[in-house]
């Protein structure tokens, strides 16, 4: 079974705070995606990588910034969380050529107070 | 811009009716478009569909691709309760999945 581990499920942080969100999956899949999802919003595609140093911008990294020193981990970091980026905040893998579409981990909801 | 709208936004049916959710996209590059049922928690994969006119079917769900006409139905006969999701709809190209809002359903018994 393909695991994708979000460290945190729920988590609430202070305004100004840095604050650091992990996925790690098992089945060293190429691809790594950061999203949130916003009700009324849909999913919306922060940050994604192909492959371990490399990152691409989504459509709204504004406020975002990712590190992907190890295949298997891809990091999302807040460096100074403010009240509108309280979201669900998902994690996805997959493979190139997106044979069996991706797989999602449970998901962290983060509140900024 | 990639561009995936799903209709409708949500919808309440009683257990045993016939829902059609309809996903129409604009995306340059299709390679593929993709149902996710979204409960709780994470979402779930569905069906992945790249060829026209080709029904993909799982037990009481289908879905239909058309890629002239440029959009996705997922039908689902025979609700139950446990359909009461969010459905998402995806299209893959430029080598990363656009996601619709999504339609949420609701199955009263």
């Amino acid at each position: 079974d393909v695991k994708v581990t979000q460290s945190s499920r729920y988590l609430v942080k202070r305004t100004g705070e840095k604050v650091f969100l992990e996925c790690v999956q098992d089945m060293d899949h190429e691809n790594m995606f950061w999203y949130r999802q916003d009700p009324g919003l849909g999913l919306r595609l922060i940050y994604f990588s192909y492959d371990v140093k490399m990152k691409e911008k989504g459509d709204i990294p504004e406020g975002y910034s990712v590190s992907r020193e190890k295949k298997e981990r891809f990091s999302l970091i807040l460096e100074s969380a403010s009240t509108n980026q309280t979201s669900m905040y998902l994690c996805a893998i997959g493979r190139n050529l997106l044979a069996y579409g991706y797989t999602f981990g449970s998901g962290t909801r983060l509140t900024v107070v | 811009e990639d561009k995936v709208v799903q209709s409708p936004l949500s919808l309440v049916v009683h257990e045993g009716d016939t829902v059609t959710l309809n996903c129409s996209y604009e995306v340059t590059n299709f390679r593929s478009l993709l149902w996710y049922k979204q409960e709780k928690k994470a979402p779930t994969f569905l069906f992945m569909l790249t060829s026209s006119g080709i029904e993909k079917k799982s037990g009481r769900l289908s879905s239909i691709l058309d890629k002239k006409e440029l959009f996705s139905i997922l039908n689902i006969t025979a609700t139950q309760t446990g359909d009461s999701a969010v459905y998402l709809c995806a299209v893959y190209g430029n080598n990363r999945l656009a996601f619709g809002k999504g339609n949420q359903v609701v199955v009263i018994p």
